[in-house]
């Protein structure tokens, strides 16, 4: 199976601050990777499919990159209604899919 | 619109069974691969199964044997029975549904809670 680990478990940001969040697989999933948003008490919201395209509707602060093993979320500008836990997931060996264990954004 | 509603959830004890339903509506059900993800407390996302457009299913090693995921499209529903529950099986359960074309689930349900506990 693949395993998917993030970094950090969590940070500490302020509003405005530039945050990069990694994702990184244990074999090469080559760029089906997602990234989902999720706050509290509610379902995960789908930010970015295919490692780097934006999902209709989310902000353009919100970036991903990477292909193979290694992936990046960024948020170019932190604002209040990003605080949240980030979760990555390898859309690679369909239809068995794994995420990644979260990634806590709170306010510093 | 696109809507996943998730039932069935409550208290049981560990050894028995449960089975959850995820009522779909505002999309082609029959045409569209489904999936239960679950959340246990303060903890990540968990892959329970899936069920593809022909009704073949898939499962982690963990509930594998245990559960058993079904899909009835005249009734454009869901299902998740689970059997030999244990305490690691407490956790919210969602339905998703799974964009076959660019990989990624577009819809969740709201989830239903699932407490295994004596």
């Amino acid at each position: 199976d693949i395993q998917m680990t993030q970094s950090p478990s969590s940070l500490s940001a302020s509003v405005g601050d530039r945050v990069t969040i990694t994702c990184r697989a244990s074999q090469s999933i080559s760029s089906y990777l997602n990234w989902y948003q999720q706050k509290p008490g509610k379902a995960p919201k789908l930010l970015i499919y295919a490692a780097s395209s934006l999902q209709s509707g989310v902000p353009s602060r919100f970036s991903g990159s990477g292909s193979g093993t290694d992936f990046t979320l960024t948020i170019s500008s932190l604002q209040p209604e990003d605080f949240a836990t980030y979760y990555c997931q390898q859309s690679y060996s369909t239809p068995i899919f794994t995420f990644g264990p979260g990634t806590k954004v709170d306010i510093k | 619109e696109v809507q996943l509603v998730e039932s069935g959830g409550g208290l049981v004890q560990p050894g028995g069974s449960l089975r959850l339903s995820c009522a779909a509506s505002g999309f082609t059900f029959s045409s569209y691969d489904m999936h239960w993800v679950r959340q246990a407390t303060g903890k990540g996302l968990e892959w329970v199964s899936a069920i593809g457009t022909a009704g073949d299913p898939y499962y982690p090693g963990s509930v594998k044997g245990r559960f058993t995921i079904s899909r009835e499209n005249a009734k454009n529903s869901l299902y998740l029975q689970m059997n030999s529950l244990r305490a690691g099986d407490t956790a919210v359960y969602y339905c998703a549904r799974w964009n076959s074309f660019d990989y990624y689930f577009d819809y969740w349900g709201q989830g239903t809670l699932v407490t295994v506990s004596s």
